[in-house]
Formats: structure tokens, sequence, C-alpha cells
């Protein structure tokens, strides 16, 4: 019961080089999210796919970006990295609606030089 | 817009002590609500959850009860285990496709 796997766990990069985190669900949910966790404040929505095909910014989308691969994987894309960046980031996936509730991939930790 | 607020951490118990974590929201509509927990080192967990007015969620002796007339959702156990340590996470769902999070509380559980 893999559930979401993100890849990779860890990375340090240093400012202006580029990333993708991968990130792919095995429960044939419509829904993929990203977020990003800062101490102190919670979680945040950086975008979401509703469905395959589609894609949203969330509440802090800037300096990223999104594929919506295919109903199974979502990844986010650093073009320039930039400290600001450094967060442990969280792919999660649900069944058409969030008022079902998300399920958590264990997190990529980022860390920007 | 929406939004959650928790009470601030940390918070630390002994064994068998009674848990509240305070939760209210604001939001349009009617709003699904959540409580996620964090264990070290791992992703968010779905807790419980309750869709509508007066529902009370509950799952591993947690429980929360939805009060629309006070716009909270606090989270309760009556005797915590040092197995409970975590960061909880309050949350609503008032759109289709987000989730508004609280900054998390993180609770320890001394033996």
């Amino acid at each position: 019961n893999a559930g979401v796997t993100q890849n990779p766990k860890f990375q340090v990069l240093k400012t202006g080089q580029s990333m993708t985190l991968q990130c792919a669900q095995d429960m044939n949910h419509n829904s993929m999210y990203w977020y990003r966790q800062d101490p102190g404040m919670g979680l945040r929505l950086i975008y979401y796919s509703a469905s395959e095909g589609t894609t949203d910014k969330g509440e802090v989308p800037n300096g990223y970006n999104v594929s919506r691969l295919n109903k199974r994987e979502f990844s986010l894309r650093l073009e320039s990295a930039a400290p600001s960046q450094t967060s442990v980031y969280f792919c999660a996936s649900s069944d058409a609606q969030a008022g079902q509730g998300n399920h958590f991939g264990d997190g990529t930790r980022l860390s920007i030089l | 817009g929406d939004s959650v607020t928790q009470m601030e951490g940390p918070v630390t118990l002994s064994e068998e002590a009674f848990l509240t974590i305070n939760c209210t929201y604001t939001a349009t509509g009617y709003p699904s609500l959540f409580w996620y927990v964090q264990y070290p080192g791992e992703g968010l967990q779905l807790l419980l959850k309750a869709t509508k007015a007066d529902d009370k969620g509950s799952n591993k002796g947690f429980e929360a009860t939805y009060r629309k007339e006070t716009t909270s959702f606090h989270l309760e156990k009556g005797s915590v285990q040092v197995s409970d340590s975590a960061v909880y996470f309050c949350a609503l769902s008032s759109n289709d496709y987000k989730l508004s999070f609280g900054a998390g509380t993180t609770v320890t559980v001394r033996a």
C-alpha cells in the first residue's frame, strides 16, 4: 500500500539551480495538491490539480510550476531556486474533492543555500 | 477568506492527562472540518473529520464536535499516551478543492 510517494526525500540546492519534485499516487484519485510547510505557518497550498489535464494556483504559487503528467503523477518544478523556498514540500491526493480529506506523502525536505 | 486559528503550543502533558486543543475558524458557507496529525519525519494523516454542524468526529480516542454557533472544532482526548506525541493541525474546506490549515500545535506526552 504505497499511497502517495514523493521523491526525493531530501535535497540541497544552490540559489539559482532548478529542480523537479516528483509525486505519484496509486489510489486512483482525481485531485492532487502541492503544499509547503514552514515553522509556525501550517501548510500552504502552492498548486493543485482538480483532475487530469487541469492545474490551478493555490495560495503561494510564485516561483513554482506544476505538471499533471497523468492521473497518477503531479510534479512541482522550481525554475530558479531561492533561499525563501527552503521548506518541506508535501504532495497530497484526494478522491475528487478536498472535503473527503487529503492523503499525504512523507514530504521532501528542500534546503536552498 | 477562509482561515483557521488553533491554540499555540507547545503543549506538554503527562501520560493519562486530558488533552484539549482549541480550533476556531472563519469560512463562507458550511465548511467541512478536519484534524490531521503529523508524527516526526512523516506526512500528515487524517485523524478525524466532520462535515456538518453538530457532527462529532472520532478516532483513536480523539473527538471533536463541529460547533457552528461558536465556529469551533476543538480536539479532545481523555487519557493521552506517549505515542500521541505529534503535531496536530486543524483544517477546513469550504471550497471543493482547497484545504486551509491552522499553524499546528506540538504536543509532547511524557511518561
